[in-house]
């Protein structure tokens, strides 16, 4: 099955300052990756996602970039917020099947 | 607010014991899948039903048991509870199945004393 990776498990950014995310997976046949935001016992939220078909996605203050060859893909949080620390889990899903795998979670911590 | 819908939002029960969780997809999602948050293992895909058919496992014991009802909503059976079945339990719907876009419930917090 699908191995995704996470790193760093934990991250803290001045606030303004960006944050990077970065996660790599083991099977060439996944191609849908999303982000999860999650807050301290709420339920996880997509941020964000990509499909393999592209390479670069932004929404406002997030990106997120997909590296096929290398099989890494990327969250990028620029001009950080308070309101940014969460933990973000990413997950790769592959062709024909079901289910997300997802990576271990970064705890990111904006400091005001 | 994602628009799926689980219950209870908090249980607490002792070992041995058996509860049902309940979940609600969006309305018009046809998979549901079950997932479980504890501490140290993060994120945990448990089983997937796709208009009311099993159609994935993942590391579900074979303690927990789930389906999917012919109005979609889905429950998870868990019995003869432990004390490391303490977790979060996150029920996710999707339109479809495979690339479509998961959509996570509230949860339901189990703990067992």
């Amino acid at each position: 099955g699908e191995n995704v990776e996470q790193h760093p498990s934990t991250l803290s950014v001045q606030e303004g300052d960006s944050a990077v995310i970065k996660c790599t997976y083991s099977d060439s046949a996944s191609n849908y990756f999303p982000w999860y935001k999650q807050e301290l016992g709420k339920r996880p939220q997509l941020i964000i996602d990509i499909r393999s078909n592209v390479g670069e996605k932004k929404d406002q203050r997030i990106a997120v970039t997909l590296n096929k060859t290398a099989k890494h893909f990327s969250l990028h949080i620029t001009e950080t917020q308070p309101e940014d620390s969460a933990v973000y889990f990413c997950a790769a899903l592959q062709t024909g099947a079901n289910n997300l795998f997802f990576g271990t979670g970064t705890r990111l911590t904006v400091i005001p | 607010d994602s628009g799926v819908t689980q219950t209870p939002k908090h249980l607490i029960t002792a070992t041995g014991q058996r509860v049902t969780l309940r979940c609600s997809p969006r309305s018009g999602d046809l998979s549901v899948y079950w997932y479980q948050q504890s501490l140290d293992q993060g994120l945990q895909f448990l089983i997937q039903y796709y208009n009311g058919e099993e159609r994935a496992k993942g590391n579900i014991l074979e303690r927990f048991s789930a389906q999917q009802f012919p109005d979609l909503h889905s429950e998870l059976n868990l019995s003869s509870l432990e004390l490391g079945d303490s977790a979060l339990y996150f029920c996710a719907s999707s339109e479809n199945w495979g690339l479509d876009t998961q959509y996570f419930g509230p949860g339901t917090r189990l703990t067992v004393l």
